[in-house]
Parts: structure tokens; sequence; C-alpha cells
């Protein structure tokens, strides 16, 4: 399969904890995306990677998250301090660069902040 | 600033019957627009879309959505409904110089027998 991949599919944690994501993108993609969907709501954007670089974080992204591309590949999306309110889908994405419109999504990574 | 607007959050036809997704967007420039559908348990997966070519845009599965600036619309159509099309389907805008997409609440397209 060379579609998006996301791991792990499913977290379940404690209120206080911290959780990592990591997404794995289309292997010749150079931008990456994370975004957010909550229950009965369309995703929201979160952030945005060209290569390495973070180029672009929504409001929506406090100071307890924080993503990280460190070589231009996967990239990971850390929790700091889970709140229940973080219970959500979080999704990546993934596209060529300039001449490619289309963003390709992975299956995302439901957690769960008991 | 960009926003979608889809009017329907529920949907409900009979397999064999045409389909209607309605969509308006808000956009101070010319944007790119998306149709993706959520299956349960799976990755949104896009239908259409379009970026300033044809106004009408044929997607996949049968599904095609016309582009219509003077009813700031987008709507999702397609003739003929499968038991299959049963999903999440979401109206999607890009404004030119962003990268983020920005998603409508979703419609929820039941089909039944």
């Amino acid at each position: 399969d060379t579609g998006v991949s996301q791991d792990p599919r499913h977290k379940i944690t404690k209120r206080g904890q911290n959780v990592t994501f990591r997404c794995d993108p289309i292997s010749e993609h150079n931008r990456l995306y994370w975004y957010r969907q909550t229950l009965g709501q369309g995703p929201e954007f979160l952030t945005y990677f060209q290569n390495e670089a973070q180029l672009e974080k929504s409001r929506l992204l406090s100071d307890r998250f924080s993503a990280e591309r460190p070589k231009g590949s996967f990239s990971t999306l850390e929790i700091q301090r889970t709140e229940q309110g973080d219970s959500a889908m979080y999704l990546c994405a993934s596209r060529m660069g300039a001449s490619g419109e289309t963003q390709y999504f992975g299956p995302g990574t439901r957690l769960l902040v008991l | 600033a960009q926003s979608v607007t889809q009017l329907d959050s529920h949907v409900s036809v009979s397999e064999g019957t045409p389909v209607l997704l309605r969509c308006n967007y808000s956009s101070s420039y010319s944007p790119s627009l998306f149709w993706y559908v959520q299956h349960p348990n799976k990755g949104l997966q896009l239908l259409l879309k379009y970026t300033s070519a044809a106004t009408l845009v044929k997607g996949i599965n049968g599904f095609e959505a016309e582009f219509k600036k003077s009813e700031t619309s987008f709507h999702l159509t397609k003739p003929s409904a499968h038991m299959s099309d049963a999903a999440e389907y979401f109206c999607v805008v890009r404004e030119p110089g962003f990268q983020k997409l920005v998603f409508g609440t979703g419609t929820r397209l039941l089909v039944s027998p």
C-alpha cells in the first residue's frame, strides 16, 4: 500500500498523559498536513510542513501540541498533558509540490482521553 | 475569509434515485473546490475537484459537480444512488496562496433499498 499511513490507529489515554502520533506520507510528497476532526464536524487544519520546515500553524494548535518532520519524510504530532477536549480523530495528509493540488489523507488516529 | 456551508446534515434517498448534496462557499478569490467522501473506519477519499477549468466536473463512481460562481455553489450530484454510496460527504474550499483545506460540516447520505 503506497498511501498515507498513520500509527497508531487508536489510542486511549488518561488525562494528563502525553501521546505521540506518527504519519508516513506518500513517498514523493514533500508537503504534509495535520488536521483534527471532532464528532459531527469536518476536519480542521492544525499545521503544515514543506519538507522539514513547519510553515503554518493554526490557532487551534495550543502550546501543548508540537509537530515535527525531522528529515522531511515522516512526521510526529505530540500532545502533552492531554485533556478530555483533545479527544478527536487526528488526520494526516500529504501532497506533491507546487504542481499537485490534491491532498491525500491517511486513515487517522482516533484519540480518546479519559 | 474562506468558508463552506453544507445545507443538509442528512440526505436520505432510495437506491436507484438521484442524489443531490448541496454546498455553498464563501471566498474572496477564485477558489479551488473539492468533494471528499468518508466511509466508516476509512480515510477521506477525493471524489472530484474544481480548479478553474471546466465548470462541470466529473469525479469517481458516477458523481459530478457544477461550479456556479454567480450562486457561489458547488452542488454534488449522481443520477442513480447505490447502496455503497452511503457515507459522509464533505465539501471543501481552498483559496489561492493558502495551504489549508477548509471543510464543511458534512452531509451524511443514507441509501435505502
